[in-house]
Parts: structure tokens; C-alpha cells; sequence
């Protein structure tokens, strides 16, 4: 059964790095889309980007200017990195996996943006 | 970007009863690429359909998606307990980025 496990500080100060990681495991991170999403308190849900691990990755592009996702095939984990943090960028940050949309979760890592 | 509109934004039943909630799109949804999630408090989002009729694996028949275009539709038929959450409409058919609907609350 593939599991996602996320972990990254939960409090970044503004104009820092935010920096998270994804860890798979039960599966392999090979052949599947991989996906950021967050949800601000009181706000829908947002899709941050994707990638695929041969090197395909796509960006909401508001976020796009701020926002990188690299993967580690070797540990079998992805990361996101937003740079110039605000607190407009406090959410529940969730990796998931994209099959027939995103079929499989993290369980969420609250983040918040405070100095 | 495809925008989508939830309604209601609340809906008030009980258990045993039938639920209907809508997700309208600002466009045509590519292929019918629209995915419905199940989200409680604390918790991970649960994919629930996608494509728009498919169920995910392990989710109850109660739960039913149909609709194409720009217009979808998430019915549980009878409400258990454990159904009063917030759902989420997704869509992933056209050019990223992906969007989601604001939701719509199912309460007791």
C-alpha cells in the first residue's frame, strides 16, 4: 500500500524559504505524476504543480515565479521549495499522487509564515 | 483557468437522506476530467470519483458522480454518519493548472 509521509518545519519567517519534503513509501516514485496542493484557512483548495520524475514539471503560474520541485529518486521522495514567503503562504501544505486525479494524499503539514 | 462554482454552499440533512450537490464549470472540462473529494477536518482529502461517474477504489456505491461539460453532479444516496464533511469539485482536463470548486459542506 503506498504511503505518503511529508515532513519541513511548520514555521518559516516571512521572506524566507519554505522548504517541505515527501516521502514515498510501499511504491515506487517512478511513473506517476506527483502533485503540491494547499489550502489557506477559509480558502479552497490550490494546486501548487506537478512533475514527473523524467523530468516534465508544471507550475500554477501564480506561483510560478516563486516555486521549485525537485525529486530524489534514490530515497524515493520529491520536495517543494517557495521562495519570498508571506503570510498569504500560511496553508496546509499536501503532496499527493496524480493516477486518476489525485488518487493517493499526504497527510498535510500545517506551515505558517510568521515572524 | 477553469473556474468552478459549488452549490450550495451548505447543505442541512440527515442521515438516511439523499444529497445533492452541484459543481459548474466556467468551461468545457476536457474528457470529463473532474474528480470529486470527501475532506474532514484534520484529515487528507479523499478522492471519492473521478473522471465524473468513476469510484475510487474502496469507496461506497451510496456515492454516484455524473454530468459532462460543464456541468457535474455528486449525489450520496443515503447519508451515513460519517458522510457530514466538505466536498470538494476538482478539475485536472484542461492545461494546468488544476483548479478546485470553494466546496460545499454537508452538515447535520
Amino acid at each position: 500500500q503506498v504511503r505518503l509521509q511529508q515532513s519541513g518545519p511548520g514555521l518559516v519567517k516571512p521572506s524566507e524559504t519554505l522548504s517541505l519534503t515527501c516521502t514515498v513509501s510501499g511504491g515506487s516514485i517512478s511513473s506517476y505524476y506527483w502533485s503540491w496542493i494547499r489550502q489557506a484557512a477559509g480558502k479552497r483548495l490550490e494546486w501548487i504543480g506537478r512533475f514527473y520524475p523524467s523530468g516534465s514539471t508544471t507550475y500554477n503560474p501564480s506561483l510560478e515565479s516563486r516555486v521549485t520541485m525537485s525529486v530524489d529518486m534514490s530515497k524515493n521522495q520529491f520536495s517543494l521549495i517557495l521562495r519570498s514567503v508571506t503570510a498569504a503562504d500560511t496553508a496546509v501544505y499536501y503532496c499527493a499522487r496524480e493516477t486518476h486525479a489525485l488518487e493517493i494524499w499526504g497527510p498535510g503539514t500545517l506551515v505558517t509564515v510568521s515572524s | 483557468e477553469i473556474v468552478l462554482t459549488q452549490s450550495p454552499a451548505t447543505l442541512s440533512l440527515s442521515p438516511g437522506e439523499r444529497a445533492t450537490l452541484s459543481c459548474g464549470a466556467s468551461r468545457n472540462v476536457n474528457a470529463n476530467y473532474l474528480a470529486w473529494y470527501q475532506h474532514k477536518p484534520g484529515l487528507a482529502p479523499r478522492l471519492l470519483i473521478y473522471d465524473a461517474s468513476t469510484r475510487a477504489t474502496g469507496i461506497p456505491d451510496r456515492f454516484s458522480g455524473s454530468g459532462s461539460g460543464t456541468d457535474f453532479t455528486l449525489t450520496i444516496s443515503r447519508l451515513e454518519p460519517e458522510d457530514f464533511a466538505v466536498y470538494y469539485c476538482q478539475q485536472y482536463g484542461s492545461s494546468p493548472p488544476w483548479t478546485f470548486g470553494q466546496g460545499t459542506k454537508v452538515e447535520i
